[in-house]
């Protein structure tokens, strides 16, 4: 079946370094991804997303990289901030259907060291 | 405000119990979804509903039953609670398929 799938349940970072979280998934004609940030007590919370005639996208410090050879994504934080930890997904809706269902990653979370 | 209002933040009851979850949203978006999670399998669709008349199992429903009263509110309901349904309960609205959705802040439900 089609998963979405995070590498790394925990990633800790140095306050100020940069962080890159990353993603899997193993549906080849997935063509569309979104990055989330859940923060303790909060829900998912939307960060970026792209499409799958892109291989990059930024935001205001973040980039989203695809990759459709090897089927990979992640997700790059510049100058990683406190206020950046949280547990953070990558979701997809699957295929043609239009259930809206977001296939979620199980997350990575991520502590920034002060 | 919040765009996306679940109550209550938090319940604990017993086994065998009704219970009813509610959600509102002032985004008014047509899609609401209701989603549980659990440590170590991530978010999980149970219900979601594209408008007022529409309403469609997700991929654990059983157990659960939904309400859309109105574009604005989707309640949903267990009707003889359990202790395997102890988790967050999160409620979610979309524009159209395909699209980020907005998160309510959760619901923590244990059942005893």
């Amino acid at each position: 079946g089609e998963s979405v799938g995070l590498h790394l349940p925990t990633l800790s970072v140095q306050e100020g370094d940069n962080s890159i979280i990353n993603c899997a998934y193993s549906n080849s004609a997935s063509d569309y991804f979104i990055w989330y940030k859940q923060e303790s007590g909060k829900g998912p919370q939307f960060i970026i997303d792209i499409r799958s005639n892109m291989d990059k996208r930024q935001g205001q410090r973040v980039t989203v990289l695809l990759n459709k050879t090897v089927k990979h994504l992640s997700l790059q934080i510049a100058a990683t901030q406190p206020g950046d930890s949280a547990v953070y997904f990558c979701a997809e809706p699957p295929g043609s259907s239009n259930t809206g269902k977001l296939i979620f990653g199980q997350g990575t979370t991520l502590q920034v060291k002060p | 405000d919040a765009d996306v209002t679940q109550t209550p933040r938090n319940r604990i009851t017993k086994t065998g119990k009704r219970i009813m979850l509610e959600c509102s949203q002032t985004k008014g978006h047509d899609r609401m979804y209701w989603y549980r999670q659990d440590p170590g399998l991530g978010l999980r669709l149970i219900y979601y509903s594209f408008d007022v008349k529409d309403i469609n199992k997700g991929e654990i429903s059983d157990g659960y039953s939904v309400s859309r009263q109105a574009q604005a509110k989707f309640s949903l309901s267990l009707e003889s609670a359990i202790p395997n349904q102890t988790a967050l309960y999160f409620c979610a609205t979309s524009d159209r398929d395909r699209a980020p959705q907005h998160f309510g802040d959760g619901t923590r439900l244990s059942i005893l």
